[in-house]
């Protein structure tokens, strides 16, 4: 079975510095897809990026971007220039191919962003 | 922009009633899930459907049942709740299809006393 490990509860970052957040996961498949979802205080959990393991170039959003390392199973995000905004719960998600949009989840990191 | 509604954003149940959680998707999306979240545990899977009336079991069904008889609404029904199950309850919805990410709802914090 697919797991994903996010081995920061708890991550604090000063505005307008960059942060990163970790995720690692554990398959034997070659094909898969990632995801960092975040959940702000008001609970609706967005979709912040998303990776395809077959493309080597790592996603980028605005800023908000990855640093994919598949032989690792390293699946990090980098926020840059972070706002008072940011501040939320991050959970990297991983799905195999063929099951229906099963997301496998990680236990979440807690970004504080601070002035 | 695809929205996902959750009945409620809190209940408070007794043990032992029957309670019923909704959830209605916008986006004619094939995939609905349910989730539960639990600190330090993350979002784990209860239950799923790719069609309606189509239900897999995901990771912790027990004390569970779903029931999806239209495309845009999937319930969770706890069938007789026990305090365990105190938890905040997450709906989703995805279009077919490789790698659709999952669009959620706001979530309902359930209390059983």
């Amino acid at each position: 079975a697919q797991t994903v490990t996010q081995s920061q509860p708890e991550m604090s970052v000063q505005e307008a510095e960059t942060v990163t957040l970790s995720c690692t996961y554990d398959t034997s498949e070659s094909d898969y897809y990632l995801f960092w979802y975040k959940q702000p205080p008001s609970r609706q959990m967005i979709l912040v990026i998303r990776q395809e393991a077959y493309k080597q170039q790592n996603a980028t959003e605005n800023r908000f971007s990855v640093n994919f390392q598949k032989a690792a199973k390293s699946f990090s995000l980098k926020i840059s220039d972070s706002q008072l905004g940011d501040a939320a719960m991050y959970f990297c998600a991983y799905l195999r191919p063929g099951t229906a949009s099963k997301l496998t989840f990680g236990t979440g990191t807690r970004l504080q962003v601070t002035l | 922009d695809v929205k996902v509604t959750q009945s409620s954003r809190y209940l408070v149940k007794r043990t032992g009633e029957k309670v019923f959680l909704e959830c209605v998707q916008d986006m004619d999306h094939e995939n609905m899930f349910w989730y539960r979240q639990d600190p330090g545990l993350g979002l784990r899977l209860i239950y799923f459907s790719y069609d309606v009336k189509m239900k897999e079991k995901g990771d912790i069904p027990e004390g569970y049942s779903v029931s999806r008889e239209k495309k845009e609404r999937f319930s969770l029904i706890l069938e007789s709740a026990s305090t365990n199950q105190t938890s905040m309850y997450l709906c989703a919805s995805s279009q077919a299809g490789i790698g659709q990410p999952q669009h959620f709802g706001d979530g309902t914090r359930l209390s059983i006393l």
